[in-house]
Parts: C-alpha cells; structure tokens; sequence
C-alpha cells in the first residue's frame, strides 16, 4: 500500500520561503505513468492545485504561482519537495502532496490524484 | 473564488438520493473526460471518489456515481448514509494543462 508521509516547518515568516517534503513509502517513485502533485486547502476555502513533478524532475506548475515554486525530486531517497517563496499570509493553508496518476490502459487515458498525504498546515505569520 | 462552481450545501435523509453539480467551462469540464470527485471529512485528506466523470476507483461503493453534460459534472450519492456526511470537491484538468477544483459541497444527512 503506497504512503504518503509530509514533513516541514508550520510556521514561516513572511517574505521568507516554504519548504515541504513529502516521503513516499510501499512503492517506486520511477515511472511515467505517474507524478507527484502539491495541492492546498486555505482554511475554510476549496483546493488549489500548485503543481506536480515527474522522476526525472520535469515539472508542472499553477501559472499563478508559477513565479515563486520550485518542485524537486529524489529518488534515492524516495521524497519530493516543495518550496515556495516569499511568502505572505495569502499562502496559509494545509498543504497537501499526492500522487497524480496520468495512466494509459485498454479503457483509456486516465487523470487523477489516487493517494494522498496527511496534509500539513502552514501557518505565514512573524 | 474557485474555478469550478458548487453549490455550498447539500443535504437529504438517510436513504435518499442526493446530487452535486460543478459547472465549469468549455476550457475546463466541458472539453474533457478528466473529471474527479473527492470526498474529504475534517481534518483528514481528501479521498478520491469519482474519476473520469463517471468511475469509480476499487472499493468506492456503487452508491458513488457521476455523469457530465456540457459544461456541467455532477455526483449522485444514493440510498444516502450517515457516513456520506462530508464536504465533496470536484475538479477537472484544463486546456491549459492545469488542475482546477470547485469550492467544495458540503453534505449534510438530515
């Protein structure tokens, strides 16, 4: 069973930069047929897809946060990263990683985030 | 404001049927298949639900249907249960390449 586990910072300071990382466990990072997202859920509010990347570090990003985050991967270490900058208090919000399936079989394409982490709020406040 | 359009609230009684809409664009819901339905309860990650407007991921019970016309995705819960009680989010991939999600539907059984 794929987990999706999420570690960083619940609080940072404004201006400053964002850092999330998520580990995954019970399955390989390393194939095509799926990405790894970010997606937040401001306090009260509906979700917000940030972006997603792929193994070999291609990547995907909201264009209209697409100026201040940066996604990374590493394998070796079976996470991916999140790091978003200069923040303001318009960036609190749980933060979410999940993997995104882009999969093609005999029904189809398919497009979707199946699992997903526990979810960590990220408070921006001095 | 979110780009998919739900209402803020459903609710219906145990063993009724109930439905959510989430209206999008010719750039969004309208021009794909892409559309996804998520069930969150509080404090917990959303769960997915509903993909390709109308399938149902393995162990998603079959009280969980969807359907899409035109611009418009919608989600059926039938023979409502108490455990359905939960906020529900649609969303749909764009032509711009991009995920857009709806401002989630909260669901309330009487």
């Amino acid at each position: 069973q794929l987990q999706l586990h999420q570690s960083g910072p619940g609080l940072v300071k404004p201006s400053e930069t964002l850092s999330l990382t998520c580990n995954v466990s019970g399955g390989s990072m390393t194939s095509t047929n799926f990405y790894w997202g970010w997606i937040r859920q401001s306090p009260g509010k509906g979700l917000e897809w940030i972006g997603n990347v792929l193994f070999n570090g291609d990547t995907s990003y909201n264009p209209s946060l697409k100026n201040r985050v940066t996604m990374s991967v590493d394998t070796s270490k079976n996470h991916f990263s999140l790091r978003l900058s200069s923040v303001t208090a318009a960036d609190t919000a749980v933060y979410f990683c999940a993997r995104h399936v882009g999969l093609h079989d005999t029904s189809g394409y398919h497009l979707y985030f199946d699992y997903w982490g526990q979810g960590v709020l990220v408070t921006v406040s001095s | 404001q979110s780009d998919l359009t739900q209402p803020a609230s459903v609710s219906g009684s145990p063993g009724q049927s109930i439905t959510i809409s989430c209206t999008g664009s010719i750039s969004d819901v309208g021009s794909y298949k892409y559309v996804c339905w998520y069930q969150q309860y509080p404090g917990k990650a959303p769960k997915l639900v509903i993909y390709d407007v109308t399938e149902r991921p393995s162990g998603i019970s079959d009280r969980f249907s969807g359907s899409k016309s035109g611009n418009t995705a919608s989600l059926t819960i039938s023979r409502l249960q108490a455990e359905d009680e939960a906020d529900y989010f649609c969303s749909s991939w764009t032509t711009s390449s991009t995920w857009v999600f709806g401002g989630g539907t909260k669901v309330t059984v009487l």
